[in-house]
């Protein structure tokens, strides 16, 4: 049981440029949420699902893409990185009755 | 909105000392509240979450309480170890899609 696997851990990106974080759950979690965490800010939602085909913003939405084709998939995709972006981004997943279980996070820096 | 709060943001120990953390939070209106640890340059792991309809929880030397209606938490760790030093967020959730997160306290426990 791998539990939320964020892949890639570390990521450099240059001003203006796409990617897309993955994030995948084997536990057949229903809910699933991208936050960014950041010195003096804490934890803040970015974008969450409450189910395949199921979107929708979260805190801080701008700038951040999601789709939810499968149960297991909730892929995050920066469309125009920006230095504001500059980040640690967590996944995390759970079911109606469970608690929150958190990836191990995806480090970006962008320059 | 939904507000957290977690005082002191930091402190330190001496090993065998209990420690306790303390957790505020604006609107009684929550499903759930949970604690993580979080060491540096890591994800979080869950500690204890405890129920809306709970007074409190416990697992080995960690025990959590629930005050819903005056909007505090409190985390007590038993005996403390140099291994217990990490960074310690509340989390609560206000509804079906999100979490709200404090800043967390930063714990050093001192051999």
């Amino acid at each position: 049981n791998a539990g939320v696997t964020q892949t890639p851990k570390f990521q450099v990106l240059k001003t203006g440029q796409s990617m897309t974080l993955q994030c995948a759950q084997d536990m057949n979690h229903e809910y699933m949420s991208w936050y960014r965490q950041d010195p003096g800010m804490g934890l803040r939602l970015i974008h969450y699902s409450v189910g395949a085909g199921i979107t929708d913003q979260g805190e801080v939405p701008n700038g951040y893409n999601v789709s939810r084709s499968t149960t297991e998939d909730f892929p995050l995709r920066l469309l125009s990185a920006a230095p504001s972006q500059t980040s640690v981004y967590f996944c995390a997943s759970r079911s109606t009755t469970t608690e929150a279980f958190f990836g191990q996070g995806t480090r970006l820096t962008v320059v | 909105k939904q507000e957290v709060t977690q005082i002191p943001a930091a402190l330190s120990v001496p090993e065998g000392e209990n420690l306790v953390l303390n957790c505020s939070f604006t609107d009684s209106a929550i499903y759930n509240l949970q604690w993580f640890r979080q060491d540096p340059g890591k994800g979080l792991t869950s500690l204890l979450l405890i129920q809306s309809s709970q007074r409190e929880q416990t697992s080995g030397r960690l025990n959590a309480s629930l005050d819903k209606s005056s909007g505090r938490s409190t985390l007590y760790i038993a005996a403390s170890q140099p291994g217990d030093s990490a960074t310690y967020l509340c989390a609560v959730r206000p509804g079906e899609d999100r979490l709200a997160f404090g800043k967390g306290n930063q714990v050093v426990v001192i051999p």
